[in-house]
């Protein structure tokens, strides 16, 4: 099983619904990311979140630590939303530093 | 620098040959990381850097693969021997601090190595 699960693994969706991507994971983290890759693949840091919730823009990220689940929302969904979203956590150790990748999120939004 | 530079950007190489790939992460990033992006694949991690010096090296695929980093800035990705499943998308990622506190971090563009 791996230690960062996503879903869905695609989602289309028609422009302005709201969407909403999973992430759970079954390790103990310091941080909880969530990336942006567009087609091109350029990835952008979204968010860095280690409890509550973010918002920037029309996207808005939560983590429940306790339940060690994290959702990233897309409100007004529009097709330059189109891309892949991954989750990924910064897994606590001793000294060192470990980031574990979800799958990803494909998602397609259409006009 | 003002963002995590990678070079070259693409490389095409021949296979058997060596290449080596370079990072340059932010000014003042001690924490540097190398991943892999194959064709419809996920993120997979390589190697983490904390300064000079790499505690984890799992993901190294094989021994053809090696990294290093000097003056606890740039970093390069040796690949010998290359194989045309090292076909890839190379992403090189630092962050201020590798450590519990959770900092962001930045990547850089990648390195897309295509191997014929």
């Amino acid at each position: 099983k791996n230690e960062v699960e996503q879903s869905p693994q695609n989602l289309t969706a028609q422009e302005g619904e709201f969407i909403t991507i999973n992430c759970s994971y079954s390790v103990g983290i310091s941080a909880l990311h969530w990336l942006q890759q567009h087609p091109g693949g350029g990835i952008v840091s979204l968010f860095m979140l280690s409890s509550g919730k973010k918002k920037h823009g029309r996207l808005i990220a939560t983590i429940n630590i306790q339940e060690k689940h994290s959702s990233l929302h897309i409100t007004a969904s529009h097709p330059r939303d189109s891309a892949v979203y991954i989750c990924a956590v910064r897994r606590k150790m001793n000294r060192d530093d470990k980031i574990i990748f979800g799958k990803g999120t494909r998602l397609h939004i259409l006009p | 620098g003002a963002g995590v530079s990678q070079s070259p950007s693409n490389k095409v190489t021949e296979k058997g040959k060596d290449v080596e790939l370079r990072c340059d992460p932010i000014s003042g990033h001690t924490a540097l990381y190398w991943y892999r992006q194959s064709l419809g694949q996920g993120l997979e991690f390589l190697i983490y850097f904390q300064g000079n010096s790499a505690p984890d090296k799992s993901g190294l695929p094989s021994d053809r693969f090696s990294a290093e980093r000097t003056g606890g800035s740039v970093s390069t990705l040796t690949i010998q021997r290359t194989q045309q499943e090292d076909s890839a998308v190379y992403l090189c990622a630092s962050s201020l601090a590798g450590d519990m506190a959770g900092y962001g971090y930045t990547f850089g563009s990648g390195t897309r190595l295509t191997v014929v």
